[in-house]
């Protein structure tokens, strides 16, 4: 199972949104809503964002929201915030019943 | 509160056997099936396999199926993962994670695992 394609790094300036895309094939992203999200901060453990393509657990801000169109599974970062630097993963439930994530993208905040 | 916390760091020699524990409070433990994945430093994430706590259902990435094993103990609310055969490649932090909706809700610290001569 190769991993998702995600691209290496995204930037923007405190206030504007990003979008970050992950691209699989129709064996997972584009076959199922099982497509989720996590963040992980330099030196810590990853932390849940997103899951079911566009569902927020409790807790997680609104500026964090997820969609899906075809193979390619997005999140997007609105009001982007100091903090928001860090890597952000996807991954997805795939038709071989496992998991696999994407190759991680590095958020840059300028 | 929910609640994963994992063995220490371990360093192994290659060809030797590791052994990686996540001891899980605050839930019921056979509601949720729990995920292993594994971080290469400076690498992205990769997922191992997951195991159903009842029934001892276990799933495992093709890349580890015949040297990993993943098993529970109900008694101790206790995960562990087991992986065999091991080589520099396999220096990595491992981590458990809860599964809810298909996804890893709640993560464990980490354990380092070091594979050197």
């Amino acid at each position: 199972q190769s991993a998702l394609t995600q691209p290496a790094s995204v930037s923007g300036s405190p206030g504007q949104s990003i979008t970050i895309s992950c691209t699989g094939s129709s064996s997972d992203v584009g076959g199922y809503n099982h497509v989720s999200w996590y963040q992980q901060h330099s030196g810590k453990a990853p932390q849940f964002l997103i899951y079911d393509v566009s569902n927020r657990p409790s807790g997680v801000s609104d500026r964090f929201s997820g969609s899906k169109s075809g193979n390619t599974a997005s999140l997007t970062i609105s009001g982007l915030q100091a903090d928001d630097e860090a890597d952000y993963y996807c991954s997805s439930y795939t038709r071989s019943d496992t998991w696999v994530f994407g190759g991680g993208t590095k958020v840059t905040v300028l | 509160q929910v609640q994963l916390v994992q063995s220490g760091a371990e360093v192994k020699e290659p060809g030797a056997s590791v052994t990686v524990s996540c001891k899980a409070s605050g839930y019921s433990f056979t509601s949720h099936y729990m995920h292993w994945v594994r971080q290469a430093p400076g690498q992205g994430l990769e997922w191992l396999g997951i195991l159903r706590p009842w029934g001892d259902r276990t799933i495992y990435a093709q890349k580890f199926r015949g040297r990993i094993t993943m098993s529970r103990d109900t008694a101790t609310s206790t995960h562990y993962m087991q992986l065999n055969s091991l080589t520099a490649e396999d220096t990595a932090v491992y981590y458990c994670a809860r599964d809810q909706s298909w996804a890893s809700d709640v993560w464990g610290q980490g354990t380092m695992v070091t594979v050197s001569s």
